[in-house]
């Protein structure tokens, strides 16, 4: 098994561009979330999916969307990337039952200039 | 929401010292306590969690207690070692049956072992 699989690791984008981060798990896990990461603040949600065709707002949604069309797939875009959009994005993934412990996938690097 | 505190966010300790970190959490309806380790550089990953029908966990070096009714649990770590460094992550959860399916974290803390 492969876990959970990020793509691409490191991104650098221009004010204004768009992309989209890919997670894709292999453990038939229900829940998906999206993080992401800056120095001093901890783990933040910004979106999360209790199954496929579901999703719902986290901590900072704000200039991110996200899709679940396939089970194990969860992508997160950026309509139009800001600097404040530089950060350090994880996917995660759980089971469905009570007590299950997230498995994260390894990171994608993101820097808007 | 649930909201958990952590603390210290710093920590240094000597080689073979012993380290603990503390967390509290609002929500009561919380029932799973889990902590993770982040080395520099990499995603986190779970060392061990604590369910609210249990008080005390080890694996080896490592330990958690949860005081359901003072809302606190830390994660105490023995004999620590270089590779012990990292910053660690608590985080609670309430229930999915009760209509959350979020972990929260803590903000993390972050601690050197001195060799």
């Amino acid at each position: 098994n492969a876990g959970v699989t990020q793509t691409p690791k490191f991104r650098v984008l221009k004010t204004g561009q768009s992309m989209t981060l890919l997670c894709a798990q292999d453990m038939n896990h229900e829940y998906m979330y999206w993080y992401r990461q800056d120095p001093g603040m901890g783990l933040r949600l910004i979106h999360y999916s209790v199954g496929e065709g579901t999703t719902a707002k986290g901590e900072v949604p704000d200039g991110y969307n996200v899709s679940r069309l396939k089970k194990q797939n969860f992508l997160l875009g950026l309509e139009s990337a800001a600097p404040s959009q530089t950060s350090v994005y994880f996917c995660a993934s759980r089971d469905y039952r009570d007590g299950s412990p997230l498995h994260f996938g390894n990171g994608t690097r993101l820097t808007v200039t | 929401g649930e909201n958990v505190e952590q603390h210290p966010s710093t920590l240094s300790v000597q080689e073979g010292d012993s380290a603990v970190i503390k967390c509290t959490y609002s929500d009561s309806a919380s029932n799973y306590f889990p902590w993770y380790k982040q080395e520099l550089g990499k995603r986190p990953q779970l060392i061990i969690d604590i369910r609210s029908n249990v008080g005390e966990k080890k694996d080896q070096r490592i330990a958690v207690t949860l005081n359901k009714t003072a809302k606190h649990f830390s994660l105490h770590i023995t004999e620590t070692q270089p590779e012990d460094s990292a910053v660690y992550f608590c985080a609670a959860s309430i229930p999915p049956g009760a209509g959350s399916y979020q972990l929260t974290f803590g903000k993390g803390t972050k601690l050197s072992v001195i060799p």
